[in-house]
C-alpha cells in the first residue's frame, strides 16, 4: 500500500542553524513528491514538487528537497532558518491513477528557538 | 487572483442537523478533493471528483457526500452531523491526477 512516513512528529533548531525534515515514501511506481507548510490557522502552502528530472529541487522560501529513489525518501532542506519558519511541515505523495489524490504524511511540527 | 474558496471558515453545530460546506475553485482545473485533517494523522482523502459528474470515494467517505455539477464547484455535504466529524477540513483542486493540489483555507468544524 502507498504511504508516507515523517518520522520527526516535533523538531526544534536555532534561528540561524540547518535543518533536514525526513520524509520516505512506499509506492510502486516512480511517485510524484510535494511538500507542503502550513502556518497557524491557515491553509496549505507548496513548497516545491518533484515530478521527473534532477533530483534535487528548489523551492518557495530557500527550500530544497532531494529525490534519492533508492532511499525513498524526499528530504526537505533549508540552510538557515528563520523564525518564520516556525510552522507545520507535511509530505505527499500523488497517486497517478487515483484521482488527483494526494497521501500525505502525519506532518513534522518546527519550532524555532531565537 | 488563482484560488480555492471554502466556506464557512468556522462552523459548529449540533448532532444530526445537516450542513454543507462549499468549495468553489477559479483555476479551471479537473480534479477536486476533499480532506479532513487531524491531529498525528495528517490530511486524509475523504472524496474525489475527477470531472463534472464524476465523483469517487477517498479513504474516509462515511458520513459525507458530494456533488460536482459544475466544474467549478464542488462541495461536502453531512447529512446527520456526528461528533467525530469534528475536524478541520480542506477543499482541493488539481490540475492533473496525481499533480499539486491547490488548497482552500480550511473550515473547521465542530459537532456538539
Amino acid at each position: 500500500a502507498q504511504s508516507v512516513t515523517q518520522p520527526d512528529i516535533h523538531i526544534t533548531v536555532s534561528e540561524g542553524a540547518s535543518l533536514e525534515l525526513r520524509c520516505n515514501y512506499s509506492y510502486g511506481a516512480t511517485p510524484y513528491l510535494f511538500w507542503y507548510v502550513q502556518s497557524p490557522g491557515q491553509g496549505l502552502q507548496l513548497l516545491l514538487k518533484y515530478f521527473s528530472g534532477d533530483t534535487l529541487v528548489q523551492g518557495i522560501k530557500g527550500f530544497e528537497a532531494e529525490f534519492k529513489r533508492s532511499q525513498s525518501s524526499f528530504n526537505l532542506r533549508k540552510p538557515s532558518v528563520h523564525w518564520s519558519d516556525a510552522a507545520e511541515y507535511f509530505c505527499a505523495v500523488g497517486a497517478q491513477n487515483q484521482g488527483g489524490k494526494l497521501i500525505f504524511g502525519q506532518g513534522t511540527e518546527l519550532s524555532v528557538k531565537p | 487572483e488563482a484560488q480555492v474558496t471554502q466556506n464557512p471558515r468556522y462552523l459548529i453545530t449540533v448532532t444530526g442537523k445537516k450542513l454543507t460546506v462549499t468549495c468553489s475553485q477559479n483555476m479551471n482545473h479537473e480534479y477536486m478533493s476533499w480532506y479532513r485533517q487531524d491531529p498525528g494523522l495528517g490530511l486524509r482523502q475523504i472524496y474525489y471528483s475527477m470531472n463534472v459528474e464524476v465523483t469517487d470515494k477517498g479513504d474516509v467517505p462515511e458520513g459525507y457526500k458530494v456533488s460536482r455539477k459544475e466544474k467549478r464547484n464542488f462541495p461536502l455535504i453531512l447529512e446527520s452531523p456526528s461528533p467525530n466529524q469534528t475536524s478541520l477540513y480542506f477543499c482541493a483542486s488539481s490540475p492533473r491526477q496525481g499533480g499539486e493540489a491547490f488548497f482552500g483555507q480550511g473550515t473547521r468544524l465542530t459537532v456538539v
